[in-house]
């Protein structure tokens, strides 16, 4: 089993949609939390860290459900330029037991 | 702005080749990372170092050593090459040690192994 899983898509929305991913992570240990973005042939960047309460930044909304063991992110008002693979990220101790999940590949059409 | 640079975007080598793959970072940041990323396997960290002379085997450490003789560079090398280490080949810096830091990439290297 992986320790962290997501499904891998494609996502195929309409701009202005509302898409959400989920991810989980398999060591209850885990520290922190971190959502990426990866566009096509680049490398990856942070988006934004995901927070015990929960955190949004614009159209974006991460969630972190610890009993579960899962995170989430929710993308309002889908925009053309969103279209890119996002990579969750669990931290397990220090910053050399970074676990990336294969990605979720989201495309958004007009 | 952080900067990460990687010495080639493409490469294609042989089989049994030494190759060598530079990262460079400028922002002094003192942890610096080497993953692989396959798909549908996400990254996979090879090696780590936190300070000059200094690294640590990562998950898939075997075929491959490192090396760090200055804060800001650091080297992977693949000491025999093989079809199976064709891959995207990318270095992650980090200004600290702890669970909350940001990795910063590099733009990778695209790996072709013949």
């Amino acid at each position: 089993r992986k320790e962290v899983e997501q499904d891998p898509g494609p996502f195929n929305v309409p701009e202005g949609a509302t898409v959400a991913f989920n991810c989980t992570y398999s060591n209850s240990a885990s520290q922190s939390f971190f959502w990426y973005r990866q566009d096509c042939r680049k490398e990856p960047k942070l988006l934004m860290s995901v927070y015990s309460s929960g955190n949004e930044d614009g159209r974006f909304t991460a969630q972190l459900n610890r009993a579960s063991q899962y995170i989430s992110l929710l993308i309002r008002d889908s925009k053309l330029s969103d279209s890119a693979t996002y990579l969750c990220v669990v931290n397990n101790r220090n910053n050399n037991d970074m676990r990336f999940g294969a990605g979720t590949r989201l495309t958004v059409k007009p | 702005d952080v900067k990460v640079t990687q010495s080639s975007r493409y490469l294609v080598k042989r089989t049994g080749e030494k190759v060598f793959l530079e990262c460079v970072q400028d922002m002094d940041h003192e942890n610096m990372f080497w993953y692989r990323q396959d798909p549908g396997l996400g990254l996979r960290l090879i090696y780590f170092s936190y300070d000059v002379k200094m690294k640590e085997k990562g998950d898939i450490p075997e075929g491959y050593s490192v090396s760090r003789e200055k804060k800001e560079r650091f080297s992977l090398i693949l000491e025999s090459a093989s079809t199976n280490q064709t891959s995207m080949y990318l270095c992650a810096s980090t200004p600290g040690q702890g669970a909350y830091y940001e990795q910063y990439f590099g733009p990778g290297t695209r790996l072709t192994v013949t």
